[in-house]
């Protein structure tokens, strides 16, 4: 089946410490983004990809860092100059291409919590 | 810059009660529109979406939403809700083909038995 795997599903974390969240799709989409949810929040956008060997900043991006050098493979790396990296943290893919199939699919998230 | 608003933050209905969840956006243009549910702890599923052409769209598990042009409005719509139906709900907007999205900050919908 297609889709999008994320993990771990939890990560703890020490303060000082630069963590790497994984993103694998198998969707052969083009884009892909990392959300942070925070309660309340809703959504927030911390980078995105539209293609291999490119990505720009989201709204968020300050304190993380992304690479893509294959088009199924997204890592997120949380750096230890993100001030208040606990949240939930969620990929996502697209083909932005297609219209009529503009829709964004989910992974099932990453808790990251910094102790 | 584009926005999107969902007025109710948390809302309760009784088991078998209709559904009505406001998204209201703010665009020059018409965007791409979607409707997202999320179980706690899960990643998002789409309900459904619109593009183009008929301004009641419908999707998976009976829900159904309304583009309202005039009002700048896509308010999702359940005739009778269950109580599997309790999650977050998320109104998103694309503009673009680059398909970033803006997603509002969601409406927590609890179903009383």
């Amino acid at each position: 089946d297609g889709g999008i795997t994320q993990s771990p599903k939890y990560l703890f974390r020490k303060e000082g410490q630069n963590v790497t969240l994984s993103c694998e799709q198998n969707l052969n989409h083009d884009a892909m983004y990392w959300y942070r949810q925070d309660p309340g929040q809703g959504l927030r956008l911390i980078y995105y990809s539209q293609i291999v060997n490119d990505f720009q900043k989201g709204d968020i991006a300050e304190g993380y860092s992304v690479s893509r050098e294959k088009k199924e493979s997204f890592p997120l790396t949380v750096t230890s100059a993100q001030k208040n990296p606990t949240a939930f943290y969620l990929c996502a893919s697209s083909n932005p291409g297609v219209v009529q199939h503009n829709e964004q699919f989910f992974g099932p998230g990453t808790r990251l919590t910094v102790l | 810059a584009q926005s999107v608003t969902q007025p109710d933050i948390h809302i309760t209905v009784s088991e078998g009660a209709s559904l009505e969840l406001r998204c209201n956006y703010s665009y020059g243009a018409t965007p791409y529109l979607f409707w997202y549910v999320q179980s706690p702890g899960q990643g998002l599923q789409l309900l459904l979406k619109y593009f183009s052409g008929d301004t009641l769209v419908q999707g998976i598990k009976g829900f159904e939403a309304e583009f309202k042009r005039s009002q700048s409005s896509f308010n999702l719509r359940k005739p009778s809700v269950h109580w599997s139906d309790a999650a977050e709900y998320f109104c998103a907007i694309t503009y673009t083909n680059a398909g970033k999205s803006t997603f509002g900050d969601g409406t927590t919908l609890t179903v009383k038995p």
